[in-house]
This record gives C-alpha cells, sequence and structure tokens, in this order.
C-alpha cells in the first residue's frame, strides 16, 4: 500500500459546485502539506498543518480550506471551485526534521469546468 | 524575489548517455537545496538533499553539485536508463521562520533507446 494515497485520483466538476480532496498516510508524520501544480509553473503550497491542532496559510490559500482530522488525515476542500483551480493536486508529509515535505502522494488531478 | 530557474526545459537523450541539468537560485538565506524526479503521473520522490558546505552528493547514478557562492546547482545522470525519462524539479529553502520551499518548474527528461 501507499504511504501517502489521495482520493479521488481524478475528478472532472462544474464551476459553483463543492469539492473534497482526501489525503491519508501511513507513514506516522506529524506534517502535511497540500500543493497545486500547473504546467510550465512550480508547485505552490496551499496548507500545511504540523500536527492536528494547527492550520497554516500557504502562499495561494484562498478560495480553498483544509481539515487535520487525525494525524494521518488532512482534507482539502475547494468551497465553490472555479476553472483556474484546475489543477494537479498533490498531499505530502514530513518529519520534524527534514525541512519540508519527504513523501508525496500521486496526485489528484482536478479538472473544473 | 527568491526564485528557482531550471534549464534547460527539456532535454532528449539516447540511453546509456550522460547529462547534467541545471538550476539557478536567488534564494536568500539558503538552507538547503533539494532535487526531486516525478515520473509522469506521480508524486515527486526526493533524490538529494543538501547543505550550504556540501559541495557534491551522489544517489546511484545521480550526482548533485552545490556551488552556493554563485548560487547554482546542477544535476549529473551517468548512463542513462529508460526509467530516467521524467521530470526533475529543483527545490531551495529558505532560511527564515518556517523553511519555505521555492520550487522550479521542473526540466522534462526523455530517454529515447
Amino acid at each position: 500500500d501507499a504511504d501517502v494515497t489521495q482520493t479521488p485520483r481524478n475528478r472532472i466538476t462544474k464551476t459553483g459546485k463543492r469539492i473534497m480532496l482526501e489525503c491519508s498516510q501511513t507513514k506516522g508524520h506529524d506534517r502535511m502539506y497540500w500543493y497545486r501544480q500547473d504546467p510550465g509553473l512550480g508547485l505552490r503550497l496551499i496548507y500545511y498543518s504540523f500536527d492536528v491542532k494547527d492550520i497554516n496559510k500557504g502562499e495561494i490559500s484562498d478560495g480553498y480550506s483544509v481539515s487535520r482530522q487525525a494525524q494521518a488525515k488532512f482534507s482539502l476542500s475547494l468551497e465553490s471551485a472555479i476553472p483556474n483551480q484546475t489543477a494537479l493536486y498533490f498531499c505530502a508529509t514530513s518529519d520534524p526534521g527534514s525541512f519540508g515535505p519527504q513523501h508525496f502522494g500521486d496526485g489528484t488531478r482536478l479538472s473544473i469546468l | 524575489k527568491n526564485q528557482v530557474e531550471q534549464s534547460p526545459q527539456s532535454l532528449i537523450i539516447l540511453e546509456g548517455k550522460n547529462c547534467t541539468l541545471q538550476c539557478n537560485y536567488t534564494v536568500s538565506p539558503f538552507s538547503n537545496l533539494r532535487w526531486y524526479k516525478q515520473d509522469t503521473g506521480r508524486g515527486p520522490v526526493s533524490l538529494t538533499i543538501m547543505t550550504f558546505s556540501e559541495n557534491t552528493k551522489s544517489n546511484g547514478r545521480y550526482t548533485a553539485t552545490l556551488d552556493a557562492d554563485t548560487k547554482q546547482s546542477s544535476l549529473h545522470i551517468t548512463a542513462s536508463q529508460l526509467s530516467d525519462s521524467a521530470s526533475y524539479i529543483c527545490v531551495v529553502s529558505a532560511k527564515n521562520s518556517n523553511y519555505q520551499l521555492i520550487w522550479g518548474a521542473g526540466t522534462k527528461l526523455i530517454i529515447k533507446p
């Protein structure tokens, strides 16, 4: 089984819909991250969490929200999806000594029509 | 402005040949630099991480170099294999309160038989 599992792997939806992307991990890491990847651009950090009660905005958090339900689970929500949120979304984890994400999921490809 | 630029954008080489990918950065203050490999449809996988004092680090056929004075890094791949076909991403960490990561857009490498 994958260490970091993202569901769904692919999603097509319409403008204005609420969408939740889910991430679960078996690494036992406290730190979890959500990134967005667009063609020709580097990954951009949306939100990160250093433990269950800790939520922090990244560089592009507008239009997104997150929930850290447990150490192993970190979900990303788009409250009212818009077409420019079409992208590849990655969840990642790390331990405290790593200075950043170590283990990535395989991504959710999200298309908003 | 903190930036990471990679070159070339894409590269095609024959199996068995060597290649070198470049990364230039303007991140300050510098903490560390890492190279990731991202296969199509998968999340990034860490290859190497280098701190200020490290000039060279190897991981099998992958060798990363760092020149902190000129703010340049390279990733050299020896005796390329078909499985090396992927995007290679340079990421620089800034030594601020959150160790902000600045991601390059990646170099897409294609190995032809």
